[in-house]
């Protein structure tokens, strides 16, 4: 079961713009608008922050946003906060045997 | 609102089984999948596998095939995770998650995980 590959660190200092992109396969990412985003807070259960690649659950702050080109997917998140400080991980439908996958996920840090 | 409440930590020693539960309310039962997300200690998330909990149908990850069972009681809203030939490298926090399916005529697709339950820690140890 391979994993979608992500960074395994981004940082930026408050107010600042990131993105962590998470790069995939035709059979998946590029295959496939089933790209979603989780935030994971230490000790935390994951939350959703962006599904079907660019939509926003109610609740979520427009400062995340996500986009897709060919296998790669990124999310974005802008006007940096420390609350922003967390593990972040894509997933995303397989037409493989494994049904789904997610990403080796990125660790967000604060400067 | 929405909640899914898991059961307790367990710990087990290798080769023994591991049932856990996750109760479901604020919604339909019926018109959601369930999976199951396990993390190992300092590692990332790993899906495991859905079950639909309308009609039963279930898609497990290629290797916990033969060791993972998921079933869902609807009179009582709940989901249930098993596996057995528990190994050290079961070791984790499993997580169940209401997940959305997209369904065309003619197939459906996992789609995301909107809610999550809060984490049961499983250790096996000797």
């Amino acid at each position: 079961q391979s994993a979608l590959t992500q960074p395994a660190s981004v940082s930026g200092s408050p107010g600042q713009s990131i993105t962590i992109s998470c790069t995939g396969t035709s059979s998946d990412v590029g295959g496939y608008n089933y790209v979603s985003w989780y935030q994971q807070h230490p000790g935390k259960a994951p939350k959703l922050m962006i599904y079907e690649v660019s939509n926003r659950p109610s609740g979520v702050s427009n400062r995340f946003s996500g986009s897709k080109s060919g296998n790669t997917a990124s999310l974005t998140i802008s006007g940096l906060q420390a609350e922003d400080e967390a593990d972040y991980y894509c997933s995303s439908y397989t037409s493989s045997s494994t049904f789904y996958v997610f990403g080796t996920g990125t660790k967000v840090t604060v400067l | 609102q929405v909640q899914l409440v898991q059961s307790g930590a367990e710990v087990k020693k290798p080769g023994a089984s591991v049932k856990v539960s996750c109760k479901a309310s604020g919604y339909t039962f019926t018109s959601y999948g369930i999976s199951w997300v396990r993390q190992a200690p300092g590692q990332g998330l790993e899906w495991m596998g859905w079950i639909s909990a309308y009609n039963g149908n279930t898609n497990y990850a290629q290797k916990l095939q033969g060791r993972v069972t998921m079933t869902t009681d609807t009179s009582t809203s709940t989901a249930y995770m098993e596996l057995r030939s528990l190994r050290s490298d079961d070791t984790a926090v499993y997580y169940c998650a209401r997940l959305e399916i997209d369904c065309s005529s003619t197939s459906c697709y996992e789609d995301y995980f909107d809610y999550w339950g809060q984490g049961t820690l499983v250790t096996v140890s000797s």
